[in-house]
C-alpha cells in the first residue's frame, strides 16, 4: 500500500520552462489537494479536487492548472515556470466523512527550484 | 474567513522536559476539527492528533495532548517527556464544516536538546 505518491522528488527548470507534477494514490480517495509549502507560510492551497472531473481554485492558484485524470491521479501544471513558484509541492488525499478525526495523506514532497 | 496562528517561530525544550506549542484560530462554523502535524528535517506530512469542537475531553495520543479551550479558541500542543526525535516543525491545522480542506498555521519549529 503505496498511499500518496509524487514524482519527481527534486526539479530544476529555467525561468519560462513548464513541467507537470504528477500524484497519484491508492486509496479510493475522492478528494485531491495541491500545496506549497515556503518558509515561514505554512502550507498553502493551490487547488483540489472534491471528486473525479472536478478542480477547484484554492488559496494561491495563479500560475498553475491541475488536471483530475481519474480517481487515482491529480497533476499539477507549471505552464511558464517563475522564480517565485520555488518551493516545495505537496499533494495530498482524503475521504473525509463528516465531524470524522480522519486527516489527509500527505506524499512525500516535490522540490523545485526555478532558476 | 478561517484562520490559524502560531505565534511562536521557534521553541527550544530540554530532553524530557514537557514543552507547549500554541495554537489559536478563527472561525464561525460550529463545527470544525483541529490537527496538529509534525514535519520533520525530511520533509513529510505525520498527523499527530485531532481535536472535534464537540469533544467534551481533550484528545491525547500517547505523549502528545492537545490542550483545547473553545472559549478562547486555543488548540495547544503539549508533548511531554520530549525526546531529541521531537525536533521538527510543527503545524496547527483547521476544517470546517462540512468540507475536507484543511487551513494551516505558520509553523513552529521545536529543537530539543540534551
Amino acid at each position: 500500500n503505496a498511499g500518496v505518491t509524487q514524482t519527481p522528488k527534486f526539479q530544476v527548470l529555467k525561468t519560462g520552462q513548464s513541467m507537470t507534477l504528477q500524484c497519484a494514490q491508492d486509496m479510493n480517495h475522492n478528494s485531491m489537494y495541491w500545496y506549497r509549502q515556503d518558509p515561514g507560510m505554512g502550507l498553502r492551497l493551490i487547488y483540489y479536487s472534491a471528486s473525479e472531473g472536478t478542480t477547484d481554485k484554492g488559496e494561491v492558484p495563479n500560475g498553475y492548472n491541475v488536471s483530475r485524470l481519474n480517481k487515482r491521479e491529480f497533476s499539477l501544471r507549471l505552464e511558464s515556470a517563475a522564480p517565485s513558484q520555488t518551493s516545495v509541492y505537496f499533494c495530498a488525499s482524503s475521504d473525509i466523512p463528516f465531524d470524522s478525526q480522519e486527516t489527509q495523506y500527505f506524499g512525500p514532497g516535490t522540490r523545485l527550484l526555478v532558476l | 474567513a478561517q484562520k490559524i496562528t502560531q505565534t511562536q517561530p521557534g521553541m527550544f525544550v530540554q530532553e524530557k522536559e514537557a514543552v507547549t506549542l500554541d495554537c489559536t484560530y478563527d472561525t464561525s462554523d460550529q463545527s470544525y476539527g483541529l490537527f496538529w502535524y509534525k514535519q520533520p528535517s525530511s520533509g513529510e506530512m505525520i498527523f499527530l492528533i485531532y481535536q472535534g469542537s464537540y469533544d467534551e475531553q481533550n484528545a491525547t495520543e500517547g505523549r502528545y495532548s492537545l490542550n483545547f479551550q473553545k472559549a478562547r479558541k486555543s488548540a495547544n500542543l503539549v508533548i511531554s517527556a520530549s525526546q531529541l526525535g521531537d525536533s521538527a516543525m510543527y503545524f496547527c491545522a483547521m476544517r470546517g464544516y462540512n468540507t475536507d480542506k484543511l487551513i494551516f498555521g505558520t509553523g513552529t519549529r521545536l529543537q530539543v536538546f540534551p
